[in-house]
């Protein structure tokens, strides 16, 4: 069975630095994308980008591109999504999901239950 | 980037109904776009794929249409537990995007 968790809820103060993470499990890790999308509170969905465990080849929305940062460690199947300086308005709630390209097209197929983040001073 | 607009951004339904959800698309995405439900307080949910393949589990009252640009989710017989929102995602070109959101609520 494919599992992502993704780690703890986080209240974080502006300007402060910030990585989540999503464990995987279930399948190869090194072979799919795993993505990261944002929800801002009572928002819809917006998608951040994707990274290739296999090689960290990495995808940004252009929305994204600078503010996060996506990496993986292959050797505990974890992806991270790394904030440096956080700003009120990466409150959010953060997913991360496998994206799967051949027979699902492109599609999220597996998705972490999400990580709450809160900046606040 | 690719721009997909639904519609209606939301729609009233009672158990039954039968309920259409459009997903328009700037530019050509093929058949590369997929739809998720979301329910309040939960991660989506994957239901479509391809525009028309049936995720493994989902009930056959969900089916998917469309190519190029216009798409098409709909609902058959509407039941309590699908009053969620729903969003379709193109899967074509990067950077990846989502519609905005249909909200499906109980009339």
């Amino acid at each position: 069975e494919v599992q992502l968790v993704q780690s703890g809820g986080e209240v974080k103060k502006p300007g402060e630095s910030l990585q989540i993470s999503c464990k995987a499990s279930g399948y190869s890790f090194t072979s799919y994308w795993i993505g990261w999308v944002r929800q801002m509170p009572g928002k819809g969905l917006e998608w951040m980008g994707i990274i290739y465990p296999g090689d960290s080849n990495t995808k940004y929305s252009p929305s994204f591109q600078g503010q996060v940062t996506l990496s993986a460690d292959r050797s505990i199947n974890t992806a991270y999504l790394q904030w440096s300086s956080l700003k009120a308005s990466d409150t959010a709630m953060y997913y991360c999901a496998r994206h799967v390209s051949d027979i699902y097209m492109g599609a999220l197929v597996d998705w972490g239950q999400g990580t709450l983040v809160t900046v606040s001073s | 980037d690719i721009q997909l607009t639904q519609s209606p951004s939301s729609v009233s339904a009672s158990v039954g109904d039968r309920v259409t959800i459009t997903c328009r698309a700037s530019q050509g995405v093929r058949s590369w776009l997929a739809w998720y439900q979301q329910k309040p307080g939960k991660a989506p949910k994957l239901l479509i794929y391809g525009a028309s393949s049936l995720q493994r589990g989902v009930p056959l009252r969900f089916s998917g249409s469309g190519s190029g640009t216009d798409f098409t989710l709909t609902i058959s017989s509407v039941q309590p537990e699908d009053f969620a929102t729903y969003y379709c995602q193109q899967a074509n070109s990067f950077p990846r995007t989502f519609g905005q959101g249909t909200k499906v609520e109980i009339k």
